[in-house]
């Protein structure tokens, strides 16, 4: 058990829907990653909070957004739903902003299907 | 731009024996870290070995150890002893430059290894 919790673990929608993923990071860690894994893609970064502000994005389309509660919290909302973003959704989380030799311990993931 | 190269799509080992997973990576950074982690068909990733780029001694932890050969740019997974439950797929990532700002992990495309009774 990495300490990282991700909800739902599975979500089933349909295209143009829009849904939201949560995750809370281990005890003590200020930093969130969300990444996306896909067959086509792997696993890509999409972005990353650290202590409630955002750090960096990567490969995160506009439909997408997320934020970072007081609590640490995070959440990743996905919008107008489309087939390619069935995908498995990764939260990781880390110490500090996530340099020197912090692993990122990742959740469970949610498994996101769009019919 | 970094990169990490994993050349092996899958591999097989028997019980018992010991295996090495090959990644190599390229960056321009002189200070970087190197990361493997497990997914079990379950789906989960878990973290198994890290290695920094000034860290003279190679990782261990446990059965797994980080062959890392600065100059060659590579960072092979050795799991020694091999378990059934060893059979997963099992990725290198590399912490992402620091211009950026941020401390992605770049992953490569993986390896599937499975270990045969």
């Amino acid at each position: 058990d990495s300490g990282v919790t991700q909800t739902p673990k599975h979500l089933i929608t349909a295209t143009g829907q829009r849904v939201t993923l949560r995750c809370s990071p281990r005890s003590g860690d200020l930093s969130v990653y969300w990444y996306q894994q896909s067959l086509d893609q792997g696993l890509q970064f999409l972005i990353q909070y650290y202590n409630g502000e955002e750090r960096a994005k990567g490969n995160i389309l506009e439909r997408f957004s997320a934020q970072q509660f007081p609590d640490l919290h995070s959440e990743l909302n996905l919008s107008s739903l489309e087939l390619g973003d069935s995908a498995l959704y990764f939260c990781a989380s880390s110490v500090g902003a996530g340099g020197s030799n912090q692993p990122q311990h990742f959740g469970d993931g949610t498994r996101l299907s769009i019919l | 731009a970094q990169k990490i190269t994993q050349t092996q799509p899958g591999m097989f080992v028997q019980e018992k024996e010991a295996v090495t997973l090959d990644c190599t990576y390229d960056t321009s950074d002189q200070s970087y870290g190197l990361f493997w982690y497990k997914q079990p068909s379950s789906g989960e990733m878990i973290f198994l070995i890290y290695q920094g780029s000034y860290d003279e001694q190679n990782a261990t932890e446990g059965r797994y150890s980080l062959n890392f050969q600065k100059a060659r740019k590579s960072a092979n997974l050795v799991i020694s002893a091999s378990q059934l439950g060893d059979s997963a797929m099992y990725f290198c990532a590399m912490r992402g430059p620091r211009m950026d700002s941020s401390y992605k992990l770049i992953f490569g495309s993986g390896t599937r290894l499975l270990v045969r009774p």
